[in-house]
C-alpha cells in the first residue's frame, strides 16, 4: 500500500539551529500539508500546498518556517531558526491525484523534533 | 469560529464492551466535512471515515459506526465489542476549508483484556 514517508524520525537540535524535515509523498498526489502535534496536544495545521505553492497557512507559520517540493518527489519543511516551543512531532500529509482535495489524508508516521 | 470539541479525554473499557466517543463541533459554513482519525500508540493518524453535512445517513463499517446529527451539531462515533488492538486516541476533525483540518482535543481510548 502507498504511505507518505518521512525523515528524520528523530531530531535534537540546538535553538538557533536550521532544521530541515523531509517527506516523500504518495507518488501522484497533489496536495501537501505539514501539520504538528506538541506532545499531549491538539494535532494542528501549519500549511498546505498546490500546483507548487502555498494554498493556505495557520498564524503558526510564520517568517521562520517554509516549505519547497524541490525536484517533483520531496515535500520539505525547513524552520529557520528554531525555538524551544518548536519541539513537537511534524506530520506530513498527502492527498489524491485530481479534482480537489478530499479530506481524506494520508499521514506520515511524523517527524519529533526536540530543541534544546 | 470553527472548534472542535471531545469532552472525554480518556475513556478505559474492557474487551468486549461497547464504547461510543463523543464530537460536537462548532461552523458557520453550510458545508462541511467531518471526519474521524485514529491514532495508534506507534504514532501515526490513520484516516476512519469523512461525512459531507448534507449526508446525515449513520454509517457503520465492521465493528465501526458513526452517528451524525446535523441539529445537535454532533459526530459520534461508536465502537461495537472493542479489542485491545482498538487502544489508541481518537480525533473528530472538521474540515476548515481546503484541508485546514481542525482537530479536537482527542480522546484517548483504553481497552483492557
Amino acid at each position: 500500500e502507498p504511505e507518505v514517508t518521512q525523515t528524520p524520525s528523530h531530531q535534537v537540535t540546538q535553538m538557533g539551529q536550521e532544521v530541515i524535515l523531509r517527506c516523500v509523498p504518495i507518488s501522484n498526489h497533489l496536495y501537501f500539508y505539514w501539520y504538528r502535534q506538541i506532545l499531549g496536544q491538539k494535532v494542528e495545521f501549519l500549511v498546505s500546498f498546490y500546483n507548487n505553492e502555498i494554498s493556505e497557512k495557520s498564524e503558526i507559520f510564520d517568517d521562520q518556517f517554509s516549505v519547497e517540493r524541490p525536484d517533483g518527489s520531496n515535500f520539505t519543511l525547513k524552520i529557520r531558526s528554531t525555538k524551544l516551543e518548536d519541539s513537537a512531532m511534524y506530520f506530513c500529509a498527502s492527498d489524491r491525484l485530481a479534482g480537489g482535495p478530499t479530506g481524506e489524508l494520508f499521514f506520515g508516521e511524523g517527524s519529533r523534533l526536540t530543541v534544546l | 469560529a470553527q472548534k472542535v470539541t471531545q469532552a472525554q479525554t480518556e475513556i478505559s473499557v474492557v474487551e468486549k464492551e461497547d464504547v461510543t466517543l463523543d464530537c460536537v463541533y462548532e461552523t458557520r459554513d453550510t458545508t462541511y466535512y467531518l471526519f474521524w482519525y485514529k491514532q495508534p500508540p506507534s504514532g501515526e493518524l490513520v484516516f476512519l471515515i469523512r461525512r459531507n453535512s448534507f449526508d446525515e445517513q449513520n454509517e457503520i463499517s465492521g465493528r465501526y459506526s458513526w452517528n451524525f446529527q446535523k441539529s445537535t451539531s454532533s459526530f459520534n462515533f461508536t465502537i461495537t465489542a472493542s479489542q485491545v488492538v482498538d487502544s489508541a486516541v481518537y480525533f473528530c476533525v472538521l474540515d476548515g476549508g481546503y484541508n485546514k483540518l481542525i482537530f479536537g482535543a482527542g480522546t484517548r481510548l483504553a481497552v483492557h483484556p
